[in-house]
Parts: C-alpha cells; sequence; structure tokens
C-alpha cells in the first residue's frame, strides 16, 4: 500500500498561511490524495481532494507536486479554529482500506 | 442527512463485559469502517466493510468482532473487554468511488476498569 509522510507537529501564527506538507513517494497513478482534520475532542472531517492538478475549496487550497509524490495543504489564514489533526492519506479503486498515519498536529498562536 | 451516527457516545465497562457499538449512516454508503484512537495518537483500523455480507480484517482486529447486515449498520462487538480497549472508537463510510469524500461520526469514548 502506497504509504504518507508527515511532519510530527507544526506551528503557525494566527492569520497567516501555513502550508502542510505530505510526502507519498510511492504514489500510484489512480491514487487520489485526501486530506482530513480532526479538531479536539471530534471526529475527524474531510478537508479537500485531489488527484494531479491543484485544488481549491472554502476551506483550504491543495498543491500537487508535478511528479505527484508529494502535496501541500494550503490554509490562506490561519485561526485558532484551524488548530487540529491534519492527516493525508491515499485512495485508489482497488484498496478498500482506508489506514491513517499519525498526521500533523497544527497549533495556531494568536 | 444524519451523516454518520454513532452510540453511545460515552461508556465504562468492567473487565470481561462485552458490549456494542453502534454505526448507522444514512448516505447509502457501501464502505464502513471502524477505527480506534488512543491518547494522543492517529487511527487505527479495526475493521472495514464494503457491502452487507461483507467484512474484513484492518490493522488492529484482536478482541473486536463485527456483522454487516444491512448497508446502514456496521456495529463492533467488544466480547470480553480488556483495558487495553480504552480508547476512542470512531466510525467512518464512504463510497467505493475514491473521488468522494469519506465521513466520520462523533465517536464512542471507552473506558474499561
Amino acid at each position: 500500500d502506497a504509504k504518507t509522510t508527515q511532519p510530527n507537529s507544526m506551528e503557525s501564527n494566527e492569520e497567516e498561511p501555513v502550508h502542510l506538507p505530505c510526502n507519498h513517494s510511492t504514489i500510484s497513478g489512480t491514487d487520489y490524495i485526501h486530506w482530513y482534520r480532526q479538531l479536539p475532542s471530534q471526529g475527524p472531517e474531510y478537508v479537500i481532494h485531489g488527484l494531479t492538478s491543484n485544488v481549491n475549496n472554502r476551506m483550504a487550497s491543495l498543491a500537487i507536486a508535478e511528479d505527484r509524490k508529494s502535496s501541500t495543504l494550503i490554509l490562506h489564514r490561519a485561526t485558532l479554529r484551524d488548530a487540529a489533526v491534519y492527516y493525508c492519506i491515499l485512495r485508489r479503486d482497488s484498496n478498500n482500506d482506508m489506514r491513517f498515519g499519525a498526521g500533523t498536529r497544527l497549533t495556531v498562536k494568536p | 442527512n444524519a451523516g454518520v451516527t454513532q452510540t453511545p457516545k460515552f461508556r465504562i465497562l468492567k473487565i470481561g463485559q462485552s458490549m456494542t457499538l453502534q454505526c448507522a449512516q444514512d448516505m447509502n454508503h457501501n464502505y464502513m469502517y471502524w477505527y480506534r484512537q488512543d491518547p494522543g495518537m492517529g487511527l487505527k483500523l479495526i475493521y472495514y466493510s464494503v457491502g452487507a455480507g461483507i467484512t474484513d480484517k484492518g490493522e488492529v482486529p484482536n478482541g473486536y468482532n463485527v456483522s454487516r447486515s444491512t448497508t446502514e449498520d456496521f456495529p463492533l462487538r467488544l466480547e470480553l473487554a480488556a483495558p487495553s480497549q480504552t480508547s476512542v472508537y470512531f466510525c467512518a463510510s464512504t463510497l467505493p468511488d475514491p473521488n468522494t469524500e469519506a465521513f466520520f461520526g462523533q465517536g464512542t469514548r471507552l473506558t474499561v476498569v
């Protein structure tokens, strides 16, 4: 199974942009890159996903490297509410299970 | 849509007792998952199901059982509770298409004493 690697933790200042990296060097052509986040004491929630092109939605942007071996989740202006654990996972048609790593714990300082 | 609903939210069990954690979704999702999350750790996959009547083991299935008799429900059974099963349990569901998002319940916090 293709695995992802993320830093254990990152810090950001409020109202500044945050770039959360994810490495997935063994990604295959049919793997979608998904990002989820888990706010304190809550279940994970979907953030964004993409295949090859960069993606934007109301929560964040996803920048995917040209060789697709890495991606970056971009929060354009971090707020205190964005403090959470962010998970990057890969999903493909032929692989039914959905496994998570430890994620990146984002701390946002006022 | 209620999404993914887990019951109960909290439960305290004594060692050796059994219980069933309930998970229901109303989005007609084929795929459903059970995870456990220990304090300060990531999600570990316990079991998953790709449809009614089909279940498969994840990373940490020992001590748990599942069944999937309907598309909507995916209960997780603990037969002989042990302190090592103290954790927060999350259920998730999604469609088979990897180009779709997954939805998670709010979790069941289980303590075994």
